[in-house]
């Protein structure tokens, strides 16, 4: 039974569409994070949400909206896309906030490859 | 500055020899510190966690850290050619974990 689990793996699509990511974690954790991974592998948190609240929103253009309708579930939908918006993104589950009540210790998904052509 | 630095690589170090990893970070505030393992294509895979001064040690491997010099480090020992992945440095502070940009080890049979 996979912990964090993404759907779907790949997406493929053109400039000015829009896509969702779905992630559900079956770990018990309270915190959900989306991280991108761009072509040179750097790995860069975008947001996190503590029990449905936001709680970081790391400057991502307002075309990405989060949304986390339990502390299990943690989407992604992307307006308009842009050839930069190419990526993995991926989606991670932490037992409390990093920094704060947690440690921080990440469990990922598999990731989504964005391909924007 | 960049908040979490690691060398590029790759690393290339032959079969059974260690190889030795390292990190350095900006934020004297941090509070946890982390090695992730990622295989070509695959996500990143927690391999050690350590939150205060000195040497943690599980099975080959071993973390160390110094607060003073803001600096992370990462030995394997007995490489193996299973050990060649990109190894991501990861540091806990204001309530996200931030990452370097990783380096890649190359373990040659």
């Amino acid at each position: 039974d996979t912990a964090v689990s993404q759907t779907p793996k790949y997406l493929v699509t053109q400039m000015g569409n829009d896509k969702s990511i779905k992630c559900e974690q079956n770990l018990g954790h309270d915190t959900m994070y989306w991280y991108k991974q761009d072509s040179k592998k750097f790995l860069k948190i975008m947001f996190s949400y503590n029990n449905k609240e936001l709680i970081i929103n790391e400057t991502v253009p307002n075309r990405f909206s989060p949304k986390s309708p339990d502390k299990a579930h943690l989407n992604l939908h992307i307006n308009s896309l842009e050839l930069g918006d190419s990526a993995v993104y991926f989606c991670a589950s932490s037992q409390g906030i990093a920094g704060a009540h947690g440690t921080g210790e990440l469990f990922f998904g598999e990731g989504s490859r964005l391909t924007v052509l | 500055q960049k908040e979490v630095e690691q060398n590029s690589g790759p690393l290339s170090v032959p079969e059974g020899a260690i190889a030795s990893l390292n990190c350095t970070y900006s934020d004297r505030g941090s509070q946890s510190f982390f090695w992730y393992r990622q295989y070509s294509g695959k996500s990143p895979e927690l391999i050690m966690s350590i939150y205060s001064n000195g040497d943690k040690e599980d099975g080959r491997f071993t973390a160390q850290l110094n607060k003073a010099s803001q600096y992370v480090s990462l030995l394997i020992r007995d490489s193996q050619p299973s050990d060649s992945a990109t190894y991501l440095c990861a540091v806990n502070s204001y309530q996200k974990v931030t990452f370097g940009t990783g380096t890649k080890l190359q373990v040659i049979p």
